[in-house]
């Protein structure tokens, strides 16, 4: 199975701060990733798809890019409505393949 | 737009059997063109992926799950279910159901349900 770690588990940041968050596969996934923001006691949300896509109605301070093993999410300008936790998640392209999150990081105002 | 809306106990005694169902509405799940997922995250953790289902009855199913886990779907009541046997208290967790578009994100999900493996 693919394993996906995320880093860091957490941090903090200041409001206006550039924020990056990096996720990397045990193999090479292509561009075979997503990623979401989950508040607390709130299902996760979808901001990024196909490592770099931004799903619609996501502001464009967030962004993603990799491929292969190494991925990178990013906050350009952080917001106080930003605090969440941040998931990276992997798929397998063919039929009925398997799906695994990362380890989620948590980023909090400084 | 798309809602669904996960139902079913809320306690589940250990050894038995944890069932929930999630209800689709604002789309049909025969139309096919998504996998209907079952996530859940245990309390302060992560997510773990549960597995998914087709229209069809194709299904996927979390190794380290496997040989608990049946998910189900029913067409004609726009539902899809998780069957989870011979629960532990380390099944205790929130239960989401969501969408996946196959290569593109899971764009919908229900608001969870937090299910209690406790005697």
């Amino acid at each position: 199975d693919i394993q996906m770690t995320q880093s860091p588990s957490s941090l903090s940041a200041s409001v206006g701060d550039r924020v990056t968050i990096t996720c990397q596969a045990s193999q090479d996934i292509s561009n075979y990733l997503n990623w979401y923001q989950q508040k607390p006691g709130k299902a996760p949300k979808l901001l990024i798809y196909d490592a770099s896509n931004l799903e619609t109605g996501v502001p464009s301070r967030f962004s993603g890019s990799g491929s292969g093993t190494d991925f990178t999410f990013t906050i350009s300008s952080l917001q106080p409505e930003d605090i969440a936790t941040y998931y990276c998640q992997q798929y397998d392209n063919l039929p009925l393949g398997p799906r695994t999150f990362g380890g989620g990081t948590k980023v909090e105002i400084k | 737009q798309v809602q669904l809306q996960e139902s079913g106990p809320g306690l589940v005694k250990p050894s038995q059997t944890l069932s929930l169902t999630c209800t689709v509405s604002g789309g049909s799940i025969s139309s096919g063109g998504y996998y209907w997922s079952w996530i859940r995250q245990h309390p302060g953790k992560g997510l773990e992926w549960i597995g998914y289902i087709y229209y069809s009855g194709s299904t996927y199913y979390n190794p380290s799950l496997k040989s608990r886990v049946t998910i189900s779907v029913d067409t004609s009541k726009n539902q899809f279910s998780l069957k989870l046997s011979s629960v532990t208290a380390a099944d205790t967790a929130v239960y989401y159901c969501a969408r996946d578009r196959y290569s593109y994100g899971v764009d919908y999900w229900g608001q969870g349900t937090l299910v209690t493996v406790s005697s």
